[in-house]
């Protein structure tokens, strides 16, 4: 059965302290991992598309890696506005997307 | 990057009438659109998925009847919530993909009150 698992569930860091996020997946035959930020109230917005094992993709602070076990969202010195719910999802062969559960990040200044 | 818009982002209505969200994607043709609702602090949880000029796939334990999607066009996905009660009050996101390197892109959200 194809699976996401995030984790943690929450997250609260300090400004300037970096850490992971992890995202966990089982699927039959992955097209594309993807991880998007989501704010309160307001849609998914689009981040990375990883596709292969080894792929790796930068935006400011931000690096997502993956494997063809799991997926990490690297978070470097981050600042009170990353806050955020940080989804982790994956497109499968079948043109099914299952989501993760989040990782609820909470940047303190 | 690509964009997806909904419409309305916020609606209210009586218990009982039909309320219709639009879904388009406005700089590319989306051959397979998405839809999603939303409770509180909890992930997004798909209802269907729809392919233009055909019936969506909807989810298991969603009523194909109550959720009426209409993908009548490349850039355009409608989702129906007939004679809404006040459970299906929640966050309504789409989706779409076939933007540039398939990915998918989201649309704003649509809060919809039942009252």
């Amino acid at each position: 059965e194809d699976q996401v698992t995030q984790s943690p569930e929450a997250l609260r860091l300090q400004e300037g302290e970096s850490s992971s996020l992890n995202c966990s997946y089982t699927v039959s035959g992955l097209r594309g991992l993807f991880w998007y930020r989501q704010d309160p109230g307001k849609g998914p917005e689009f981040l990375f598309t990883l596709y292969s094992a080894g792929e790796e993709k930068e935006k400011e602070r931000l690096k997502a890696t993956l494997t063809k076990k799991e997926s990490f969202l690297h978070i470097t010195a981050p600042k009170p506005e990353d806050s955020a719910t940080y989804l982790c999802a994956v497109y499968s062969s079948a043109s099914k997307i299952i989501f993760g559960s989040g990782t609820r990040l909470s940047i303190r200044p | 990057g690509a964009v997806v818009s909904q419409h309305p982002s916020r609606v209210i209505c009586k218990s009982g009438t039909s309320v219709k969200i639009e879904c388009r994607s406005l700089d590319f043709q989306a051959t397979t659109m998405f839809w999603y609702r939303q409770f509180p602090k909890q992930s997004l949880m798909l209802m269907a998925t729809s392919n233009e000029g055909s019936k969506a796939t909807y989810e298991q334990g969603v009523e194909k009847d109550k959720f009426l999607i209409n993908h009548a066009s490349l850039t355009l996905s409608t989702l129906t919530v007939a004679s809404a009660h006040p459970e299906d009050s929640s966050f309504y996101i789409c989706s779409a993909s076939g933007g540039p390197g398939n990915t998918i892109y989201f649309g704003e959200g649509s809060w919809l009150t039942v009252v």
